[in-house]
């Protein structure tokens, strides 16, 4: 364990669902951060949030949507998805958002 | 905008063949470029921090080296253990984000 915990690890919904992902950290960062991994790209950065206010959206399609209601916790709210929106969804923390991050073991998404 | 690429995409080493993978970077102002590795299934775990051309730092059969335009990762006589993708990401003055590499799979075999 990383010290970031990510639930659910694998999840299977359809275009018309509504899920949630969960990221907690309590190792004391004050930054966290949503990534998606798709396979042969680069990690995308989805969203940024420092000292509990968003700080960066990275024109992340509406049917995404963050929550984070305290330094500790993070949520990705899911609906309407499409089937390329398949992938592995990070969740990191830092103690700064100039430190480096520790990652979460991700939760493998698939959309049918 | 900041840029990373790293080459092989893919490397096949015997075990104790000692390699480097590569990572060139274009940032605005560098403020730290960060090597990670990510095992299949599981998030990328820290492996380096490097911040000024010129810095090394080692851990077991690792070393990475920073210039002003790219970094290395030096792979000494790797094992089976060390297959795994190896991430290069930069952070530069204009960005609160790290931005990442395609990363390099690396396979060791015995």
């Amino acid at each position: 364990e990383t010290g970031v915990t990510q639930t659910p690890r694998h999840l299977v919904m359809g275009m018309t669902n509504k899920k949630s992902l969960k990221c907690e950290q309590h190792l004391g960062h004050n930054a966290m951060y949503w990534y998606k991994q798709s396979a042969k790209k680069p990690l995308e950065l989805m969203f940024v949030y420092s000292l509990e206010e968003r700080v960066e959206n990275n024109s992340v399609p509406s049917r995404f949507s963050p929550e984070c209601p305290n330094s500790s916790h993070l949520f990705l709210h899911l609906h309407t998805l499409q089937p390329e929106d398949s992938a592995l969804y990070l969740c990191a923390s830092s103690l700064r958002t100039d430190h480096g991050y520790t990652f979460g073991s991700g939760t493998r998404l698939t959309v049918v | 905008e900041d840029q990373v690429t790293q080459s092989p995409e893919a490397l096949r080493l015997q075990e104790g063949e000692s390699s480097s993978l590569n990572c060139s970077y274009t940032v605005s102002g560098l403020r730290g470029l960060f090597w990670y590795r990510q095992d299949p299934g599981k998030g990328p775990e820290f492996l380096f921090t490097l911040y000024s051309a010129g810095e090394e730092k080692e851990k077991e059969r690792l070393k990475a080296t920073l210039t002003k335009k790219e970094s290395f990762l030096h792979i000494t006589a790797p094992k089976p253990e060390d297959s795994a993708t190896y991430l290069c990401a930069v952070k530069s003055g204009a960005n609160s984000k790290l931005t990442f590499g395609k990363g390099i799979t690396l396979s060791v075999r015995p």
